[in-house]
């Protein structure tokens, strides 16, 4: 499948603060860009998704962001809480339903 | 709960042992996945199902790895002969037809350890 990029591959940050994750592909006919996040033991979980048809969208504190021409896409975590600590992945699919997984980023939030 | 189930959740064998992991869909979920998780990546396809039939396997599946879904509804992935390399998190995955086909959901992971 085609690779997608995701940085950073860690990221630290004080309860309250923003969050920021990454995610670089290079399939232009990828549409679908969900975001999982996986807890230590468990499955990974969709927090939110965005369609190519779609810039933006928002579920409260957390949001995506699609830039399709860049073929970026970011994952927006406000005001954090410690039990937003986990692995985030983010993903990309086309027509064959199959998702391109990244490598992940573990996000630590700091009481 | 009526989320994607997996049993064992851990396995722990000895090299050259087969091994045979379980994985029950959401109800009414046509489509179920394989995947295989190495720590510090994110998951890697191995297979896909749609009702009964084997669509699409990936060339991380070798030829010891085989995977069935009978019925169209719980699906069984096997290892014959185990290798250390085998070691890794199975994760399965199972979406609905249409709309939202492209959506999945997980579940928890059956953790293979080889001795």
């Amino acid at each position: 499948g085609e690779n997608v990029e995701q940085h950073p591959s860690t990221l630290s940050v004080q309860e309250g603060d923003s969050a920021v994750i990454k995610c670089t592909y290079s399939d232009s006919a990828s549409n679908y860009f969900p975001w999982y996040k996986q807890e230590l033991g468990k499955g990974p979980q969709l927090i939110i998704d965005i369609r190519s048809n779609v810039g933006e969208k928002k579920d409260q504190r957390i949001a995506v962001t699609l830039n399709k021409t860049a073929k970026h896409f970011s994952l927006h975590i406000t005001e954090t809480q410690p039990e937003d600590s986990a692995v985030y992945f983010c993903a990309h699919t086309g027509g064959s339903y199959i998702p391109t997984f990244g490598r992940g980023t573990s996000l630590i939030v700091h009481p | 709960d009526t989320g994607v189930s997996q049993d064992p959740r851990h396995k722990i064998t000895k090299r050259g042992q087969n091994v045979t992991f379980r994985c029950d869909p959401i109800s009414e979920h046509n489509r179920l996945y394989w995947y295989r998780q190495t720590l510090g990546q994110g998951p890697e396809f191995l297979t896909y199902f749609q009702n009964e039939a084997q669509l699409e396997k990936s060339r991380l599946l070798s030829d010891r790895f085989s995977a069935e879904r009978p019925k169209g509804s719980f699906s069984t992935l096997e290892i014959q002969r185990t290798e250390q390399g085998d070691s890794a998190m199975y994760l399965c995955a199972s979406s609905p037809q249409g709309q939202g086909a492209d959506t999945q959901y997980f579940g928890p992971g059956t953790r293979l350890t080889v001795l």
